[in-house]
C-alpha cells in the first residue's frame, strides 16, 4: 500500500508570492490534516478536511487555506508569503471513521521564503 | 500554551540499555495519546498509541505508560539499538478529533 504522497518535496518562493502544496493520502483514508514544523514553534496544527468539508482549524492567519476533493487529496495554498513561513509542511492522513485511527504523515514539503 | 510538554531536549542512552522518553499534559481532555519517530527532513513515523482508559501498552521492544492522575505518560524502548537515534514526539488528542497536539521533541542519541 502507498503511502501519504506529498508535492513537491522542495520549494524556494520568494516574499509577497502564494504557493500550493499538494497531499495524496493513503488509498481508503477519507481525513487529511496539515502541519507546520519550525525549529521555534515545532509541530503545528493547520487544519483538517474530512469528505471535502474543514472540521478543524488551528491558529493560522487566513493567508493560510486549504481544499480536498472528492477523491480525499488534498491541497494547501499561503498566499503573500512572509519569511516566517519558511518550515517543512506535513500532510497526514487516517482514516477516521469512528474511534481513534493514527495518523500517517508523508515526507513533507520544505518551503522556503527568499 | 504549551499543553503537552516534553521537558527534556535531548537524551543520551547506551545501546542495550533503556531509553525512557517522558511527556507531560495539561488538558485532562485529552483521551488518546501517540508517539512519533522522526529523522531530519522527513515526517513522523508512528510508533505506538494508547487510549486513556489503559495504562501500558506494548508493542515489541516499545512500551507506552499512562498516569492519569499525574498527566504523565513515558515511552520506554528496550534494549536501545544505535537505529533508534531520532527526535521522538509525543502527541494528544481530545474528543475523537483531528487535531494532533505534538510535544516539543526530545531528541535521543543511542551510541554503541
Amino acid at each position: 500500500k502507498a503511502g501519504v504522497t506529498q508535492t513537491p518535496r522542495y520549494l524556494i518562493k520568494t516574499r509577497g508570492q502564494q504557493v500550493t502544496l499538494s497531499c495524496s493520502p493513503i488509498s481508503g483514508h477519507r481525513s487529511v490534516s496539515w502541519y507546520q514544523q519550525t525549529p521555534g514553534q515545532g509541530l503545528q496544527f493547520l487544519f483538517e478536511y474530512f469528505s471535502e468539508t474543514q472540521r478543524n482549524k488551528g491558529n493560522f492567519p487566513g493567508r493560510f487555506s486549504g481544499r480536498q476533493f472528492s477523491n480525499s487529496r488534498s491541497e494547501m495554498n499561503v498566499s503573500t508569503l512572509e519569511l516566517g513561513d519558511s518550515a517543512l509542511y506535513l500532510c497526514a492522513s487516517s482514516l477516521r471513521t469512528g474511534g481513534y485511527t493514527e495518523a500517517f504523515f508523508g515526507q513533507g514539503t520544505r518551503l522556503t521564503v527568499v | 500554551d504549551q499543553q503537552v510538554k516534553q521537558n527534556s531536549p535531548s537524551l543520551s542512552v547506551q545501546e542495550g540499555r533503556i531509553s525512557i522518553l517522558n511527556c507531560d499534559y495539561t488538558n485532562s481532555m485529552f483521551d488518546y495519546f501517540l508517539w512519533y519517530k522522526k529523522y531530519p527532513a522527513e515526517g513522523p513515523t508512528f510508533l505506538i498509541s494508547i487510549s486513556s482508559i489503559k495504562d501500558k501498552n506494548e508493542d515489541g521492544r516499545f512500551t507506552v505508560f499512562l498516569n492519569k492522575s499525574a498527566k504523565h505518560l513515558s515511552l520506554h524502548i528496550v534494549p536501545s539499538q544505535p537505529g533508534d537515534s531520532a527526535v521522538y514526539f509525543c502527541a494528544a488528542i481530545y474528543n475523537q478529533g483531528g487535531k494532533l497536539i505534538f510535544g516539543q521533541g526530545t531528541e535521543l542519541s543511542v551510541k554503541p
